[in-house]
Order: C-alpha cells, then structure tokens, then sequence
C-alpha cells in the first residue's frame, strides 16, 4: 500500500542534477514525521541513503541531498554518475495506520 | 559490522506455510525494533511487519493480518516470520531490517529470502 507518490522515472545526462519528488499527505509527512530515502541498485537490497529529511549516513556521498516542505520532500543528486543508476525509494511513517511504515511508489534513474 | 542474513524462503504452494529467519550480528540484537518488508518481483518495496524489542508489541500490514506471525529470539539474536495460508500475491523478495524507532527508519538491510508462492 504505497502512500506516498514518486515519479516512475527520471533521467539525465552524466555530470547533471536530477531531483525526485515524494508527495504524501497530513497523516504521514504533512504529520510532521520524517522522510527517509533508499537507494536499490540492480539486484541488491535497499540501502539508506537518506535520513531524516536531510542527513547522509556515514559514507554516501554529498552529491545526494534531501529536503522537506509540507506534505512533500525531494531528493537531489548532483553531478550525476553512471553508478547512480537505480532505483529509489522515499519512506515515511503515517498515523491513520497502526504501526504503520509507508514507502514510496519508487524511481528509476536512468544515466543517458 | 551489522549483519543480517535470512533464510528459509523457497516455493510453496497456495494455502502452505513457510517460516523466515534472520540472524543478526554486530550490535545488541535486544536493543532494537526489527521489522519484515517485502518486494513482489519488478514491484515496490512493501512494509509487512514490525516487533519490539522485547516482543511486547507486533504490527502488521492489513493484507497479512491473521496469516503472518512475526517473532523474535534475542538469545539467539533472530527474527522471525510465520507465514501461514499464503497467496500467489505474497510471492516476493522478503527482506529483514533493524528499525531505529525514534526515526521510523529503517538503517540496515539482509540480502532478502525469495518466497514464491505456486502450484
């Protein structure tokens, strides 16, 4: 039951900024509660990339930034990079559904 | 290192069971919520369940209410997964992860148990 809306996908040219977008709603990021963002290369689990709206674990480069405003929140990637290719995934937490954890609808990017 | 491995999926048939484990090394396995997710193939990443740290409290997902048990052993540092009665549409990828629950997020991630459910 994805509850939060992403674009199925998004593309650009090496060296470029792409921005994903992440549209929930007032029982989950317009709650108040965080945005997470995950990254799943091809055949491999998900990986944390982005914490608490903003916050890079240890590791994971500054070319990813994330941000937060109202029922939304984004992620950037600057100065793309052929290993960006992926999929990606926003997760929030929502109120109206018990114990309830709500993922996006996920993005590929694509690296032309 | 955090490390979560499962095991135990496999192909079932419709209306079977089968139990999912995940062992864990690294950190103090009691310390933390666990949860499972799930991704049906080409699909999207799907929460299923969540325990406490002491077991004292379990969430589902609607579609698995009454079907799925999920538990945990923090002598043995695992978790685990009782599906029961499953479906063609709980084929999928399952995935355990360590939840930080202040954040709602979840920080470390197995490799996945593929469970595949067909005649």
């Amino acid at each position: 039951q994805s509850v939060l809306t992403q674009p199925p996908s998004v593309s650009g040219a090496p060296g470029q900024r792409v921005t994903i977008s992440c549209t929930g709603s007032s029982s989950n990021i317009g709650a108040g509660y965080d945005v997470h963002w995950y990254q799943q290369l091809p055949g491999t689990a998900p990986k944390l990339l982005i914490h608490g709206n903003s916050n890079r674990p240890s590791g994971v480069p500054d070319r990813f930034s994330g941000s937060k405003s109202g029922t939304s929140a984004s992620l950037a990637i600057t100065g793309l990079q052929a290993e960006d290719e992926a999929d990606y995934y926003c997760q929030s937490y929502d109120s109206s559904l018990s114990g309830s954890y709500v993922f996006g609808t996920g993005t590929k990017v694509t690296v032309l | 290192e955090v490390q979560l491995v499962e095991s135990g999926g496999g192909l079932v048939q419709p209306g079977g069971s089968l139990r999912l484990s995940c062992a864990a090394s690294g950190y103090t396995f009691s310390s933390y919520w666990m949860s499972w997710v799930r991704q049906a193939p080409g699909k999207g990443l799907e929460w299923v369940a969540s325990i406490k740290q002491d077991g004292s409290e379990k969430y589902y997902v609607d579609s698995v209410k009454g079907r799925f048990t999920i538990s945990r052993d923090n002598a043995k540092k695992s978790l685990y997964l009782q599906m029961n009665s499953l479906r063609a549409e709980d084929t999928a990828v399952y995935y355990c992860a360590r939840v930080i629950s202040g954040s709602f997020l979840f920080d470390h991630w197995g490799q996945g148990a593929l469970v595949t459910v067909s005649s």
